[in-house]
């Protein structure tokens, strides 16, 4: 089993819908989780980090953590074409291990 | 810029010579990591220094892989007799010594191309 998987995509959602992003992990003892965005061609950029079971809202973006079933989720609100990207899940102990990441395209 | 720093960009070599990349991290940032991505895969972790200690090594470093970190700042990544399979992105990335030290911010990329 991996240690990060991600839901398969690609996910394809018209402008101004929420894209919905899920993560499970394998190791329980888990305490950091990040979510990072990525441009074609370009390196991994940070957008979310939680580190405690609930929600948590940065702008458009919203983070949901349940360490007791091992799942961590993106909400994306109102997606705009620039959210057009792939998203990947990470999981840290003392480096991150990455998910295979979710394509997701944001019609106009 | 003060962001992580990587040379070269792009890198097109023949199967079996060497090459070597070279990651500035953030000047502040004494944890420094080295990944390999491919196409339609997440990074897959190579190593890891903090300051000039290299702590961890993936299995997935083979013994054509060498990395060093000299003085704790910048760090290199040589790959020795390259083969087609080692074409892949290989990011630097680098964290806090204190505070969020998890979470990475990474460099563009050095993009290698074995023929």
């Amino acid at each position: 089993q991996k240690e990060v998987e991600q839901n398969s995509g690609p996910l394809s959602v018209p402008e101004g819908a929420i894209a919905s992003l899920n993560c499970t992990y394998s190791d329980r003892g888990s305490q950091s989780f990040f979510w990072y965005r990525q441009y074609s061609g370009k390196s991994p950029e940070l957008i979310m980090s939680i580190y405690s079971n609930g929600d948590k809202e940065d702008g458009r973006f919203t983070a949901q953590l349940n360490k007791a079933s091992q799942y961590v989720s993106l909400l994306i609100r109102d997606s705009q074409p620039s959210d057009s990207a792939t998203y990947l899940c990470a999981v840290n102990d003392y480096k991150l291990s990455f998910g295979a990441g979710t394509t997701v395209t944001v019609r106009a | 810029d003060t962001g992580v720093s990587q040379d070269p960009r792009h890198k097109i070599t023949k199967r079996g010579q060497n090459v070597t990349f070279r990651c500035d991290p953030i000047s502040e940032h004494n944890r420094l990591y080295w990944y390999r991505q491919t196409l339609g895969q997440g990074p897959e972790f190579l190593t890891y220094f903090q300051n000039e200690a290299q702590l961890e090594k993936s299995r997935l470093l083979s013994d054509r892989f060498s990395a060093e970190r000299p003085k704790g700042s910048f760090s290199t990544l040589e790959i020795q007799r390259t083969e087609q399979g080692d074409s892949a992105m290989y990011l630097c990335a680098s964290s806090a010594a204190q505070g969020r030290t998890q979470e990475l911010f990474f460099g563009e990329g050095s993009r290698l191309t074995v023929l």
